[in-house]
Order: C-alpha cells, then sequence, then structure tokens
C-alpha cells in the first residue's frame, strides 16, 4: 500500500517558473522526504523535513510541513530543464518498524 | 563506489524460471529494504531487515518472493516460478539505525526485470 499522495501527478512549466508539488499522507509519521528519479533510475534523495518542524529549505528546494493536515509541499524555484523528473514524497511513520512508505509521484518536465 | 549496488541492472527471463536479485547496501548500514516500481508508480514497500532479521513482509510479497540478508550485509530477493506480472523495477535502499529519527534512504540504481 503507498501512504502518500502527490498532486498533481503530471506538471509541465517553462523554464524559469516555480514548480509547487503536494503530498497528502495518512498516518502519523517521524518525518517526511522528499526524492527524485530521472526516468529508468534510481531514487535520490532531496531532502528530509522532521515532524516537529514546518519549514526547511536547501538550494532552490522549499519544502514545508503541515502535521495537522496530513501535507506536504516542495517548492522548485528558478526550475531549469535538467529538473524534468518524477518527484516522491516518502513517509517515515510512527510506530511499528519505520518503514519508509512512497507515494505515486509528481512527474515534472519543465520546457527549456 | 561506496554506495548501494544493486545486481544485475537487467534481467529478462521465461515465465515460470527463477530469479535472483542481489544489493549489497552501503556497508555501516544495518537497515535494508526492497521496493517493488511498475511504470508510472511509485516504490511499493516489499520487505524490511534490520540486520539479518526480516522485520516485515508487505502483503505485496506473495510465497513465490523470498528475501533474505544472512550475515546482515548483502541480500537477495529471489521470485520463484515468475510470472508476466512480476515484470517491474526493483529497488533496493539502505539506511542506518538513527534511534527512530528517521534518515534518508540510500537507493541502488535497481534491477529492470523482464518476464516474457
Amino acid at each position: 500500500s503507498q501512504q502518500g499522495e502527490e498532486d498533481p501527478q503530471a506538471l509541465s512549466i517553462q523554464e524559469g517558473e516555480n514548480a509547487t508539488m503536494n503530498c497528502s499522507y495518512k498516518t502519523s509519521i517521524n518525518n517526511l522526504q522528499w526524492y527524485r528519479q530521472n526516468s529508468g533510475r534510481g531514487l535520490v534523495h532531496l531532502i528530509l523535513i522532521r515532524s516537529n518542524e514546518r519549514e526547511k529549505h536547501s538550494g532552490r528546494l522549499r519544502v514545508t510541513l503541515d502535521t495537522s493536515k496530513k501535507s506536504s509541499s516542495l517548492l522548485i524555484t528558478a526550475s531549469r530543464a535538467a529538473d524534468t523528473a518524477s518527484y516522491f514524497c516518502a513517509t517515515d511513520s510512527t510506530g511499528g518498524y519505520q518503514k519508509v512508505t512512497f507515494g505515486i509521484g509528481t512527474k515534472l518536465q519543465v520546457i527549456p | 563506489d561506496t554506495g548501494v549496488s544493486q545486481d544485475p541492472r537487467h534481467k529478462i527471463t521465461k515465465r515460470g524460471q527463477n530469479v535472483t536479485f542481489r544489493c549489497d547496501p552501503i556497508s555501516e548500514h544495518n537497515r535494508l529494504y526492497w521496493y517493488r516500481q511498475t511504470l508510472g508508480q511509485g516504490p511499493e514497500f516489499l520487505t524490511y531487515f534490520q540486520n539479518e532479521a526480516q522485520l516485515e513482509k508487505s502483503r505485496l510479497l506473495s510465497d513465490r518472493f523470498s528475501a533474505e540478508r544472512p550475515k546482515g550485509s548483502f541480500s537477495t530477493l529471489e521470485i520463484q516460478r515468475t510470472e508476466q506480472g512480476d515484470s517491474a523495477m526493483y529497488l533496493c535502499a539502505s539506511t542506518p539505525q538513527t534511534g527512530g529519527r528517521g534518515t534518508e534512504a540510500f537507493f541502488g540504481q535497481g534491477t529492470r526485470l523482464t518476464v516474457v
């Protein structure tokens, strides 16, 4: 089963524009992570935000977390063609063995 | 290269054959995960090891699937009597144990299985 659900499922923007992707999840979490995947490749970790944090920045990336709404957003500013990829949120749930579960992803296309 | 490595990268097999994939995690990581990913979907959790102990198995992991991590280092995922529905990318990831705080997972490049 997949914990997260990204929105939109596909996004197409012009180079230089900002891209915003949202993620909703169902259960209480320790942290939420965003990953990127280029076509047919493995996943690359982008950023991790803990459940007691509300916002985090890394370069052109800005992540917010609202645990009351069980949602997160990933903002990529000043997008580049090289940002074209699929983006997944992943949650590390509280309790149990803290397995990491993924959403279905947002496919981002940045048009040069 | 000190990242997670998976072998083989690609595997084509005939329906009904058995296949085995290998994952070598980052050496100091004691947690290892297997995921399956089909086209257009996110990775789906299959199973999870802490050291050599298999702590959780997804319902996706039918009795044709078995995973091992005999010495708490590398892991193997075997699929017996493969079916066309098993065609997917099989991803392995590892993380260090963090006392409950969670950390990023490091992924291998995956093994793409095609069952014909």
